[in-house]
């Protein structure tokens, strides 16, 4: 069966660093991956598609990258802030219809 | 604004008992989901629902049941709650086709079973 694993569980870093998360899966050829942003007690909420045929997506300071021979997507969020402290969550399209989810990296920017 | 409403957000159950999750959506969407998440497992999907009446397994359905009689209502039962059902429970809705398969999520479900 298809597996999603995020890096790590968490991830610590000094304001205005850059944030790298990173999202392998295998056993899987998605058509697209998703990442969200998931606060405390609320539910995710989506950031950024890229798709098989994209190399990278920009949305302001995040940045996207989608690897299909490796099979791995890389979030970067430049400068990052305190504000961008969260979890962020991979997912990855299955059968067209739903998407599957990595367990998340929770990022902690410190000031 | 695009909004997934859920019923209740705390909820606390006894083993045994019948558990309605009701959730509802107000975008149109076609497709509606059921997801529980859990520390270190992340989201996993229990079932979905691309019609009205109609419903998918997701990865793990075992324990669960769903209804979809009204487009905008997706309703998570769980038949006779045990303890390993204690979670987050999260409804979600996303168009058929043309939006990439963007999930837009409901606050959660937090239940509990004693």
């Amino acid at each position: 069966s298809q597996k999603i694993e995020q890096n790590s569980e968490a991830l610590n870093i000094q304001e205005g660093k850059t944030a790298t998360l990173t999202c392998n899966y295998t056993n899987y050829s998605p058509a697209y991956l998703q990442w969200y942003r998931q606060d405390p007690g609320r539910g995710p909420v989506f950031l950024l598609l890229i798709r098989e045929n994209e190399k990278e997506k920009r949305k302001e300071r995040l940045k996207v990258t989608f690897d299909t021979t490796l099979k791995q997507s890389l979030f970067h969020i430049t400068a990052s802030q305190p504000a961008d402290s969260a979890t962020y969550l991979c997912a990855l399209e299955y059968n067209n219809n739903d998407m599957r989810f990595g367990a998340g990296t929770r990022l902690t920017v410190k000031p | 604004d695009v909004k997934v409403t859920q019923s209740s957000r705390y909820l606390v159950k006894r083993t045994g008992e019948k558990v309605f999750l009701e959730c509802v959506q107000d975008m149109d969407h076609e497709n509606m989901f059921w997801y529980r998440q859990d520390p270190g497992l992340g989201l996993r999907l229990i079932y979905f629902s691309y019609d009205v009446k109609m419903k998918e397994k997701g990865d793990i359905p075992e324990g669960y049941s769903v209804s979809r009689e009204k487009k905008e209502r997706f309703s998570l039962i769980l038949e006779s709650a045990s303890t390993n059902q204690t979670s987050m429970y999260l409804c979600a809705s996303s168009l058929l086709t043309g939006s990439d398969g963007e999930l837009f999520f409901g606050e959660g479900s937090r239940l509990t079973v004693l």
